[in-house]
């Protein structure tokens, strides 16, 4: 079972329409979660973190963390074509945090149609 | 957020010859910074953990001997491809932490390189 999953997609959705990206991660201690944003050819960006169960909004973004179902994900409301990326789960590792790496999910490609 | 640069954003070199890839933290200090790479369409793989003042640690499968990390300073950190290959040609990128952040974990722009 790979440390952290994602759908790969594509995931498409009509401009304006909520996209709902998810995410479940194997080990139970994981204590902080990310969700970056992609484009094709670039770095990743930071969109979200969060670190407590329940929701965290910004702007048009929710982020959902429930630890108890190992499960973490990324609404995306009025959705625009600029959004159309590929989006990628992180989870810190279970190394006692000393290091806080980043283990990575394959990502899920979001496509809005205009 | 934080800002991280990396450099040189794309690079061509002869195979059997070695690049040094750079990784600045701008505005924050960095004791831990992190070397990725991401082949097309596939994810990123840590290669890498890179602690200033001491040896990387390095992920199961990647060669210490051939990527050689160096982490002199708080806000600096260097990948060096020894003898590439055609087959390293890939998008090498950086991260560092903020411990100002959060301990939130910001990438440089990436590095492309190119092996002929």
């Amino acid at each position: 079972q790979k440390e952290v999953e994602q759908n790969s997609g594509p995931l498409s959705v009509p401009e304006g329409a909520i996209a709902s990206l998810n995410c479940t991660y194997s080990d139970r201690v994981s204590q902080s979660f990310f969700w970056y944003r992609q484009y094709s050819g670039k770095s990743p960006e930071l969109i979200m973190s969060i670190y407590s169960n329940g929701d965290k909004e910004d702007g048009r973004f929710t982020a959902q963390l429930n630890k108890a179902s190992q499960y973490v994900s990324l609404l995306i409301r009025d959705s625009q074509p600029s959004d159309s990326a590929t989006y990628l789960c992180a989870v810190t590792g279970a190394n006692g945090g000393a290091t806080n790496k980043l283990i990575f999910g394959t990502g899920t490609l979001l496509a809005v149609q205009p | 957020g934080a800002v991280v640069s990396q450099h040189p954003s794309r690079v061509i070199c002869k195979s059997g010859t070695s690049v040094k890839i750079e990784c600045r933290s701008l505005d924050f200090q960095a004791t831990t910074m992190f070397w990725y790479r991401q082949f097309p369409k596939q994810s990123l793989m840590l290669m890498a953990t890179s602690n200033e003042g001491s040896k990387a640690t390095y992920e199961q499968g990647v060669e210490k001997d051939k990527f050689l990390i160096n982490h002199a300073s708080l806000t600096l950190s260097t990948l060096t491809v020894t003898s590439a290959h055609p087959e390293d040609s890939s998008f090498y990128i950086c991260s560092a932490r903020s411990q100002n952040s959060g301990n939130t974990i910001y990438f440089g722009e990436g590095s492309w390189l190119t092996v002929v």
